[in-house]
Parts: structure tokens; sequence; C-alpha cells
């Protein structure tokens, strides 16, 4: 079991559909993650939050609408999604974001599938 | 692509063999990790070496890393039909504030 909670842990949705994902963490950590990971492929870099604030966007469409309520919360809100949206989203978190690079924590990601 | 290499793409063994991994990356490193990640989950943080150091232990693991050639590797000793699973590297960019994770090594291995 992680300490990084992802929830659900499968969606299918319609292309016209929004739907939430969450992420829950208690470790204290200031700094979370959104990761996006293809069938064989390494995570990709989404959106980094840092102290509640947006600090990286990795030009990812607006179709994908991150949210930090608080340091524990972390939501990633979808809105007329593609097929090829689907993947496994993962959240993550760290004590800090910085430049040495904390070791992330991971949750065991959202399956999602687009149709 | 900032993104580092990774050999083999796959590697498969015995149970009780030992498993070496090899992660080249591009740009200079505060430090360099290792996760990973069993099929469908997410990744665990397995270890962190620091660019001043040459040899880290962990368990049955053990990372080097050769900043002169920018690579490092993992060596999983005395494997187990748990250790299947993905192996990523990861460097954190310096100044870039982001995590950039390799190809991955897919490890098989057979009870």
């Amino acid at each position: 079991d992680t300490e990084v909670t992802q929830t659900p842990k499968h969606l299918v949705m319609g292309m016209t559909n929004k739907k939430s994902l969450k992420c829950e963490q208690h470790m204290g950590h200031r700094a979370m993650y959104w990761y996006k990971q293809k069938a064989k492929k390494p995570p990709e870099l989404m959106f980094v939050y840092s102290y509640e604030k947006l600090s990286i966007n990795e030009s990812v469409p607006s179709r994908f609408s991150p949210e930090c309520p608080n340091s524990s919360l972390l939501n990633l809100h979808l809105h007329a999604l593609q097929p090829e949206d689907s993947a496994l989203y993962l959240c993550a978190s760290s004590q800090v974001w910085d430049s040495l690079g904390s070791p992330l924590h991971f949750g065991n990601g959202t399956r999602l599938t687009v149709t | 692509s900032q993104q580092g290499e990774e050999d083999p793409q796959a590697l498969s063994i015995q149970e009780g063999e030992n498993a070496t991994m090899n992660c080249s990356y591009k740009t200079s490193i505060n430090n360099l990790q290792w996760y990973r990640q069993n099929s469908g989950r997410g990744l665990v943080h397995l270890i962190l070496i620091r660019s001043n150091e040459r040899e880290k232990h962990s368990g049955r693991l053990r990372v080097t890393l050769d900043t002169s050639k920018k690579s490092s590797s993992l060596l999983i000793t005395a494997s187990r039909a748990a250790d299947t699973a993905s192996y990523f590297c990861a460097q954190p960019y310096t100044g870039g504030f982001k995590t950039i994770f390799g190809a991955g090594t897919r490890l098989f291995v057979k009870a």
C-alpha cells in the first residue's frame, strides 16, 4: 500500500463527459504532481504544485484542469477528452519542490479509458 | 528530448541470478534516482545516489554512478520472482525543477 491515495482506480468516460481524478496524501509533503503514463512508456510530467500553487504546466491541453484545494489534496478535472488521452494517471508527492529533486512518492494511479 | 536512455529495454533471467540495468543521462545532475514499477501500479522509490557518490547499497540493490560518462547502473543480486517489474532511472534536472524518467528496463525473473 502507498501513502498516496488515488481515486478512482479505474475510470471509463465518453468524450463529452466531465470527470475528476482525486489524490490525497497525509505525509505533510508540500509538493504534488500529476504524471501521465502510456503503456510501456515512462511517466511524463504534466503539472507540479508547490505550496498549493501551480508551479509547472508542461503545456498540457486545457481539457485537463488541475486543482489543489489544500496541501493534502490534488484533483485533475477532465473535460472533452480524446481517446488518445487514455492512460494511467499517476499522482505523486515530495517533501518539497526544489532543483535538487526530492524523491517522489507515487499513488497507484487511475487507469483512464476514453471511449 | 531530455529523457535518459536505459538498457536493456527488457531482461529475462532465472531466479537467483543477478540483474544489471544501465542508465545514461544527458545533463549535469545533483542526484540520480531509481524507481520500480510493478505492473499496473505506481512507482516506488528505491534508491538515490548523489553526484559526489560513486556507489551505494541498499539490501540486494547496488547502484553505481559515473558522472564523467553520465551513466549509472542498478544491480539486483540474487533476484527473486517478486523482483519482476519495470525499473526506471530518474534525474532531477538542475534548474529545471522537474524529475524526468528514463525509458525503463522491464525485468522478468523466472522461478
